[in-house]
């Protein structure tokens, strides 16, 4: 079935330093979604894509939907303190662009040392 | 504007039990979905609700069922609870599937269901 392969699955990085991350699958995918969970928080949505090729900011947040449409790419420049959390890639189930009924993967841990 | 809302925040029971968590979607919203999430994984859909029907259904036994009602709330409810239901439930509401932004789904905060 479709799965979602985050890499790497933790990093430990200096503040200030740029973050990068990626979410890969065997199918194609017409929607990216980045989440970042907080402890004891639901995951708060940060960028959603729809686009191959499309390159999306959020402030200090840029992600990217591959044009292969099985890869996303998520980068934070000059990470804080307040970045730490666990980030999730997304998208929706086989079939159709539009069900609704997401797919997630197993998570990216940043910490970061002030 | 409030987002989505669940209730409880923590709840404690024991093999056999059964159990009801609520959510509340973000104003505007009239699909919720429900996901499970085990401890360092990722969440898991278990089925999403609209116009107070179950629309589709993820890989979870019968056990789990739930409801909306006509001011979109929902509930989940899980019977004859086992060791390995523990986990977050989240719920996480959207537009109907005619809106382009369908899938951008907003999550609550959770609820922590410890079964003993």
């Amino acid at each position: 079935g479709q799965q979602l392969n985050q890499s790497p699955q933790s990093m430990f990085i200096q503040e200030g330093e740029d973050v990068s991350m990626n979410c890969t699958s065997s199918s194609i995918f017409n929607t990216w979604l980045w989440y970042k969970q907080e402890p004891g928080e639901g995951p708060v949505l940060l960028i959603a894509l729809y686009k191959a090729g499309e390159l999306t900011s959020n402030g200090r947040l840029t992600a990217q939907f591959g044009i292969t449409r099985k890869d996303s790419f998520l980068n934070i420049s000059a990470s804080i303190p307040s970045d730490v959390g666990i980030y999730f890639c997304a998208g929706p189930f086989l079939g159709s662009s539009n069900t609704g009924k997401l797919i997630f993967g197993q998570g990216t841990t940043l910490q970061v040392k002030p | 504007d409030a987002g989505v809302t669940q209730s409880p925040t923590h709840l404690i029971k024991t093999r056999g039990q059964q159990v009801t968590l609520r959510c509340s979607p973000k104003s505007g919203h009239d699909t919720v979905s429900w996901y499970q999430q085990a401890l360092g994984q990722g969440p898991q859909f278990i089925f999403q609700y609209y116009e107070e029907e179950e629309r589709q259904r993820g890989n979870f036994p019968d056990r789990f069922s739930g409801h909306q009602f006509p001011n979109y709330s929902s509930e989940l409810n899980v019977n004859a609870l086992l060791l390995g239901d523990s986990a977050l439930y989240l719920c996480a509401s959207s537009k109907d599937q005619f809106s382009s932004s369908y899938n951008e789904q907003f999550f609550g905060p959770g609820t922590r269901l410890t079964v003993l």
